[in-house]
C-alpha cells in the first residue's frame, strides 16, 4: 500500500503571495488533516476534511483554506502570505471520521519559506 | 482546550542505555489517547507507541513503553537499549475520544533525543 504523498517537498514564495499545497492520502484513508509545524514547534491544528468537506478548524485565519477531492487526495491554500507562515505543512490521513487509533500516516511535508 | 508540556527540549543518552521522557497534559476529559510520535530527519511522523487513557495497562511495544499515570496527567515514555537509530523528535500528542469532533491530535513542543556511541 501506498503512504501518504505531498508535494512539493519545499518551497519559496514572497509575501503577499498565494500558494497551493498538495497531498495524496493512503489507499483506503478517506479523512485528510493538514498541520503546521513552525521551526522548534509541535505541529498545530490546521483543519480536517472528511469526505469533500470541511470537519473541524483549528485557531486559524480564512485565508487558510482547503479541498478535499473524490479520490480523497487534498489542497491547502494559503492566500496572502506573511513571513509567519514560513513552516512545515504536514497532512496526515486516516480512515474514518474519528480516526482509528493507529490509523494516522503522515506525509513528509512541505516546507514552506515566505521571504 | 487541552495542552500538552515536554519540559525536556533536549535530552541525550549512550548507546545500549535507557531514557526516560517526559510528557504531562491538561484536559478535562475522562477518555481520550495519548501518543508518542518520532520525527527523524525526513520529516515524516511515525507513531511510536499509543496508549487508551480507559486502559490501566501501560502500553508496551518492544523497546519503548510508557508509564502512564491518569490522576497525575503524566505520559511519559521509555527508550530501552537505546539505538543510534533512535536519534530523533519525539512528540508526545493528545487527541479527544469524542466522537463529535474532528480527531485532532494537539502536539507538545517535542524533545529531541541525542544518541551518543
Amino acid at each position: 500500500e501506498t503512504g501518504v504523498t505531498q508535494s512539493p517537498t519545499h518551497l519559496i514564495k514572497t509575501r503577499g503571495q498565494q500558494v497551493t499545497l498538495r497531498c495524496s492520502s493512503q489507499s483506503g484513508h478517506n479523512t485528510v488533516s493538514w498541520y503546521q509545524q513552525a521551526l522548534g514547534q509541535g505541529p498545530q491544528f490546521i483543519f480536517q476534511y472528511y469526505r469533500e468537506e470541511e470537519n473541524g478548524r483549528g485557531n486559524f485565519p480564512p485565508r487558510f483554506s482547503g479541498l478535499q477531492f473524490p479520490n480523497y487526495s487534498s489542497e491547502l491554500n494559503v492566500n496572502a502570505l506573511e513571513l509567519d507562515d514560513s513552516a512545515l505543512y504536514l497532512c496526515a490521513s486516516s480512515l474514518a471520521l474519528t480516526g482509528s487509533l493507529d490509523g494516522y500516516t503522515f506525509g513528509s511535508g512541505t516546507r514552506l519559506t515566505v521571504v | 482546550a487541552q495542552t500538552v508540556t515536554q519540559s525536556q527540549p533536549e535530552m541525550s543518552v549512550q548507546e545500549a542505555e535507557t531514557v526516560t521522557l517526559s510528557c504531562t497534559y491538561d484536559t478535562s476529559e475522562s477518555d481520550y489517547y495519548l501518543f508518542w510520535y518520532k520525527q527523524p530527519p525526513s520529516r515524516q511522523m511515525i507513531l511510536v507507541i499509543r496508549q487508551e487513557a480507559y486502559k490501566q495497562q501501560n502500553a508496551t511495544e518492544n523497546r519503548f513503553s510508557v508509564n502512564f499515570q491518569k490522576a497525575a496527567k503524566s505520559f511519559s515514555l521509555k527508550i530501552s537499549d537505546s539505538q543510534l537509530g533512535d536519534a530523533a523528535m519525539y512528540f508526545c500528542a493528545y487527541r479527544s475520544s469524542n466522537t463529535g469532533t474532528a480527531s485532532k491530535l494537539t502536539f507538545g513542543t517535542g524533545t529531541r533525543l541525542q544518541v551518543t556511541l
